[in-house]
């Protein structure tokens, strides 16, 4: 079973607030991915990191930001919060020597 | 760009049965191919996985086949049960980047009735 974590797995929060969505790992992967998938539709990449201190923009553009300051803790931000944002971001990981990818549980987010 | 594509996109069987499940991509020229589960309202759980190198892996019921030419993969699943019941996904690890990016397909909704 795959030791990656997302908190907090449901959200309900107000348009402009600030949030945080946490991603954690225990098993020392330097690569770390965010996706946002839709219902019904397909993941989209929107940030990835390959070690601490790197962090790209993933393929859909994103109004959110990421950091990557420890290895296994890579945090997604939204700083204000609009119901466009309302979907679910599952967190992956993936290590030097495994060619697998290991996904978190997701969190759905809703923004009323 | 490379587009995965999933046929069919929901597939309802009677339990026992075997069955297929279809993934193709635009561009040949890929690092890996991984085949995941999703549950309703979960994570992903990696199934398979089969290098560029592999024409295909085993595990348990399930069975993937990779012919990268054509741009297609198969994932087999035998004597399906109910709790098969899931979304599966096709994703395609590209060339560039060593595979380390994934570009998904929209995936096939599978319900295994009694």
């Amino acid at each position: 079973e795959a030791d990656i974590y997302q908190t907090p797995r449901y959200l309900v929060i107000g348009t402009g607030k600030k949030i945080t969505l946490e991603c954690s790992q225990t098993m020392g992967h330097d690569k770390m991915y965010w996706y946002q998938q839709d219902p019904g539709m397909e993941l989209h990449l929107i940030h990835y990191s390959y070690g601490v201190n790197s962090t790209e923009k993933g393929d859909l553009s994103s109004e959110s930001t990421v950091s990557r300051i420890r290895t296994e803790h890579f945090p997604l931000t939204l700083e204000s919060a609009r119901p466009s944002h309302t979907s679910q971001y599952l967190c992956a990981s993936k290590g030097q020597q495994a060619p697998e990818a290991f996904f978190g549980q997701g969190t759905r987010l809703t923004v009323v | 760009k490379q587009e995965v594509t999933q046929i069919p996109a929901a597939l309802s069987v009677p339990e026992g049965e075997n069955l297929v499940l279809n993934c193709s991509f635009t561009d040949s020229a890929i690092y890996n191919l991984q085949w995941f589960r999703q549950d309703p309202g979960k994570g992903l759980t990696s199934l398979l996985l089969i290098q560029s190198s592999q024409r295909e892996q085993t595990s348990g019921r399930l069975n993937a086949s990779l012919d990268k030419s054509s741009g297609r993969s198969t994932l087999y699943i035998a004597a399906s049960q109910p709790g098969d019941s899931a979304t599966y996904l096709c994703a395609v690890g590209g060339v560039t980047g060593g595979g380390n990016k994934l570009t998904f397909g929209t995936g096939t909704q599978l319900k295994v009735e009694l």
